[in-house]
């Protein structure tokens, strides 16, 4: 059974840090690219940033680009999610989802979701 | 930055066919996704490539694309299929994903 398993969240301060963690099982992890999807309360979902299969590149999108690192260890199956400097507009349900690569990064099928972590930025 | 516009809401009756379009500059050249969201749920991939459906996925869902407007079919909807229905693709560089901003499906 496929699984994506999030962790680390929770109530931060403003200015504060956390980090979010994914857990894949049952499938191969290596083959997939990897992205964070979040979603505020009561509005859509809003891309957050992605990473290659091997790591080696890594997007984000403006609104976390200098406060956020993704990142990955394919040896124990997990992804991370770095956030630094949070800001009450990240408060967010984040949702870590795989997909196979494509010829065009970014541009793939989120085949695999988790059910998600909730961030709350408040002081 | 780069966005996709969808409508905000689309509301039919059972067994009628719903249309949700997706509008964005870049879906001449790039494909579109669709993801279907229930309440308190995650997203799920219902068409990936335009017009391509996953298995498990009924075939009363379909995908389309023509200009820079996609659209997403759901010929026959049903009442399980009230959810949030968002399009996915990425922006001309390349380097970010966008979700437009989400369509509430109510079967009526």
């Amino acid at each position: 059974e496929v699984r994506l398993l999030e962790s680390g969240g929770g109530l931060v301060e403003p200015g504060g840090s956390l980090r979010l963690s994914c857990v894949a099982s049952g499938f191969t992890f290596t083959n997939y690219d990897m992205t964070w999807v979040r979603q505020a309360p009561g509005t859509g979902l809003e891309w957050v940033s992605g990473i290659s299969r091997t790591g080696d590149n890594t997007y984000y999108a403006d609104s976390v680009k200098g406060r956020f690192t993704i990142s990955r260890d394919n040896s124990r199956n997990t992804l991370f999610l770095e956030m630094n400097s949070l800001r009450a507009d990240d408060t967010a349900e984040y949702y870590c989802a795989a997909g196979r690569p494509t010829i065009i990064p970014l541009l793939m099928s989120f085949e695999h979701w988790g059910q998600g972590v909730l961030v709350s930025v408040s002081s | 930055s780069y966005e996709l516009t969808q409508p905000p809401s689309v509301s039919v009756f059972p067994g009628q066919t719903a249309r949700i379009t997706c509008s964005g500059d870049t879906l001449p050249k790039k494909y579109a996704y669709w993801y279907q969201q229930k309440s308190g749920q995650a997203p799920v991939l219902v068409i990936y490539e335009d017009s391509k459906r996953p298995s498990g996925i009924p075939e009363r869902f379909s995908g389309s694309s023509s200009g820079t407007v996609a659209t997403l079919t759901i010929s026959g909807a049903q009442v399980e299929d009230e959810a949030d229905y968002y399009c996915y693709s990425i922006d001309s560089s390349g380097d970010h994903g966008v979700f437009g901003g989400g369509t509430t499906l109510t079967v009526l």
